[in-house]
């Protein structure tokens, strides 16, 4: 039964596309998170979602936009994708925020050709 | 700001042989402190976690941690490593407060020699 869950977790689109990728977590967490990861394995945050609120945005392009329906949920819609979004995107949760323990996706491979 | 140091990119170590990962943290308090593991094509996995108490920590797979105030630091060890611990190892950062932002180190790659 798994725990955080994405989808899809290959992308391979054309610069200048939109596309969406799909978050949940069924272990009652509060809190969320959408991290990029680049080809040297580095980990940044993008955004951080608590209770569907809005708490960490961190010098994300506004093309990046995250949308949390209801606090098990949070997708990522990218709009006109470039060369540079090529990364894996992965998704986690906590229990709270500040910091806590996190539980990670699998991960999202976006490629774009 | 608080940031996080992990000086080895690569590690490589013969099966069965002990091992330390290192770990330096900056933060103006105490820290809450991480280790993850992530393993190719995988999401990352917490090994361990200190919040507070006693400083060496237990964690899975036969890791542990020592979080040592004086020297900012948050080394992870394993006294025999195993051929399936080759990995990418993460220490992280972080603290109580919503607006808290997880920091992580850039990782240190595990290469596991038989």
């Amino acid at each position: 039964d798994t725990a955080v869950s994405q989808t899809p977790k290959y992308l391979v689109t054309q610069m200048g596309n939109d596309k969406s990728i799909k978050c949940e977590q069924n272990l009652g967490h509060d809190t969320m998170y959408w991290y990029k990861q680049d080809s040297k394995k580095f980990l940044k945050i993008m955004f951080s979602y608590n209770n569907k609120e809005l708490i960490i945005n961190e010098t994300v392009p506004n093309r990046f936009s995250p949308k949390s329906p209801d606090k098990a949920h949070l997708n990522l819609h990218i709009n006109s994708l470039e060369l540079g979004d090529s990364a894996v995107y992965f998704c986690a949760s906590s229990p709270g925020t500040g910091g806590q323990p996190q539980h990670f996706g699998d991960g999202t491979r976006l490629s774009i050709l | 700001a608080q940031s996080v140091t992990q000086p080895d990119i690569h590690i490589t170590v013969s099966e069965g042989a002990s091992l330390e990962l290192r770990c330096n943290y900056s933060y103006g308090a105490t820290p809450y402190l991480f280790w993850y593991v992530q393993s190719p094509g995988q999401g990352l996995q917490l090994l361990l976690k200190y919040f507070s108490g006693d400083t060496l920590v237990q964690g899975i797979k036969g890791f542990e941690a020592e979080f040592k105030r004086s020297q900012s630091s948050f080394n992870l060890r394993k006294p025999s490593v195993h051929w399936s611990d080759a990995a990418e190892y993460f220490c992280a950062v972080g603290a109580s407060g919503g607006s808290y932002i997880p920091t992580f180190g850039r990782g240190t790659s595990l290469i596991v020699h038989p």
